[in-house]
């Protein structure tokens, strides 16, 4: 069964204190990995898709790494304005589901 | 241009009620997909139409159902409402779906579904 699981569960950072999030998967086949952002309430914004291990790309703060088995959201010097829900999703190459979602990391920046 | 949009944006139902949940995807696409989100957890899938043919089903019981119309925009349909049935209902679209999942798919604002 594909799994996706995300780490922490929630992160608190004070204002430019920077740090990683963690998606780790287990599935038959990756197709491609997906990072969104999620405000509350909100439906997820699309940030990053990653298709092959040592992919690495980067929007402003944000840069998403690959590797066989995990990615990484990296946060550099966050601001307040980065509070949100980060989920992690797979395309598999086999199965009739579009994507596997992991739970989230809830990251609070607190200025 | 626009995103994906849904209507309606919020909606209380009691129990052994019927809901329909409404999405348009972006101008060009014509895949749509359906994606449960109780609290707490990330999406879960629902279905995925392509050129108004069922792709996929994810597990969920018959008392949910889907079509797609000929202008790519879709419906959710759900019967015999249960209180576990409470939440927020997303529709994404992307550009194709038949065999390229690797089509980025990008999410409306939902539908929050309250049952009573």
């Amino acid at each position: 069964e594909d799994q996706v699981t995300q780490s922490p569960e929630a992160l608190r950072l004070q204002e430019g204190e920077s740090s990683s999030l963690n998606c780790s998967y287990t599935v038959s086949g990756l197709r491609g990995l997906f990072w969104y952002r999620q405000d509350p309430g909100k439906g997820p914004e699309f940030l990053f898709t990653l298709y092959s291990a040592g992919e690495e790309k980067e929007k402003e703060r944000l840069k998403a790494t690959l590797t066989k088995k995990e990615s990484f959201l990296h946060i550099t010097a966050p601001k307040p304005e980065d509070s949100a829900t980060y989920l992690c999703a797979v395309q598999t190459l086999s199965g009739n589901t579009p994507l596997v979602f992991g739970k989230g990391t809830r990251l609070s920046v607190i200025a | 241009d626009a995103g994906v949009t849904q209507s309606p944006t919020h909606l209380i139902k009691t129990r052994g009620q019927h809901v329909t949940l409404r999405c348009s995807p972006i101008s060009g696409h014509k895949s749509v997909s359906w994606y449960q989100q109780v609290l707490g957890q990330g999406p879960q899938f629902i279905f995925q139409y392509y050129e108004k043919e069922e792709r996929g089903r994810g597990n969920f019981p018959d008392r949910f159902s889907a079509r797609q119309f000929p202008n790519y925009s879709s419906e959710l349909n759900v019967n015999a409402l249960l209180l576990g049935d409470s939440a927020l209902y997303l529709c994404a679209s992307s550009f194709s779906g038949q065999g390229v999942f690797t089509d980025t798919q990008y999410f409306g604002p939902g539908t929050r579904l309250t049952v009573l």
